[in-house]
């Protein structure tokens, strides 16, 4: 079946600009993660959200940073004022469906986003 | 912060060889999870090995988990040059929202 899908695939903006990415998970996934890969870095947890329970903001690392969620569809991440140092890859994954070798816990990213703040 | 330490960064070794990954991990955990990804895109899951199993395959991977020790290893046997990628491990410190928290990665070339 479809897997999670990103776009933009590669987004350039200026600083100062408000950027948004959107993430659309597997069909049937209650949970979607954000986080954020700096170059040469591990991912960054940034948000989660579970269904219509409130969502786990604890990994965004300013209020220029915020994600919304309609149902268990579509998810956006807005970055306002954008800066230089938020050039990174936003993946965005899903999770719920479970069997034999993939249990519940396991997320399923998508190919990401390129953000780049000249 | 990342809670889990891969090393080496980086690795090189001829095709037909084993290649082996180690994660260090800082607090008690749920499950740890290895995961591939390709050219700094989208993260492919390998394993999940859980906090009660020491070790576990799947086809060409043998994932070792030591909870005394707080360490994981991953080994790949006679590697492809398709197995080209970085390796991350991912620790989940359970709860209900799974986070999972990432080390910086394995950067594995594997030479034809």
């Amino acid at each position: 079946g479809a897997g999670v899908s990103q776009s933009p695939s590669n987004k350039v903006t200026e600083k100062g600009k408000d950027v948004e990415l959107r993430c659309d998970p597997i069909s049937g996934h209650t949970a979607l993660y954000w986080y954020r890969q700096r170059l040469g870095q591990g991912l960054e947890f940034l948000i989660y959200f579970q269904g219509n329970s409130a969502p786990d903001k604890s990994g965004l690392p300013s209020d220029r940073f915020s994600a919304e969620r309609t149902g268990e569809s579509v998810s956006t991440l807005t970055i306002q004022r954008t800066q230089q140092e938020d050039s990174a890859v936003y993946l965005c994954a899903s999770s719920s469906r479970a069997h034999r070798d993939k249990p519940r816990e396991t997320q399923y990213f998508g190919p990401g986003t390129r953000l780049l703040v000249l | 912060s990342q809670q889990g330490e891969e090393d080496p960064q980086a690795l090189s070794i001829q095709e037909g060889e084993n290649a082996t990954m180690n994660c260090s991990y800082k607090t008690s955990i749920n499950n740890l999870q290895w995961y591939r990804q390709n050219s700094g895109r989208g993260l492919v899951h390998l394993i999940l090995i859980r906090s009660n199993e020491r070790e576990k395959h799947s086809g060409r991977l043998r994932v070792t988990l030591d909870t005394s020790k707080k360490s994981s290893s991953l080994l790949i046997t006679a590697s492809r040059a398709a197995d080209t990628a970085s390796y991350f491990c991912a620790t989940d410190s359970g709860g209900s929202n799974y986070k999972l928290t990432f080390g910086k990665g394995t950067l594995l070339t594997v030479n034809p």
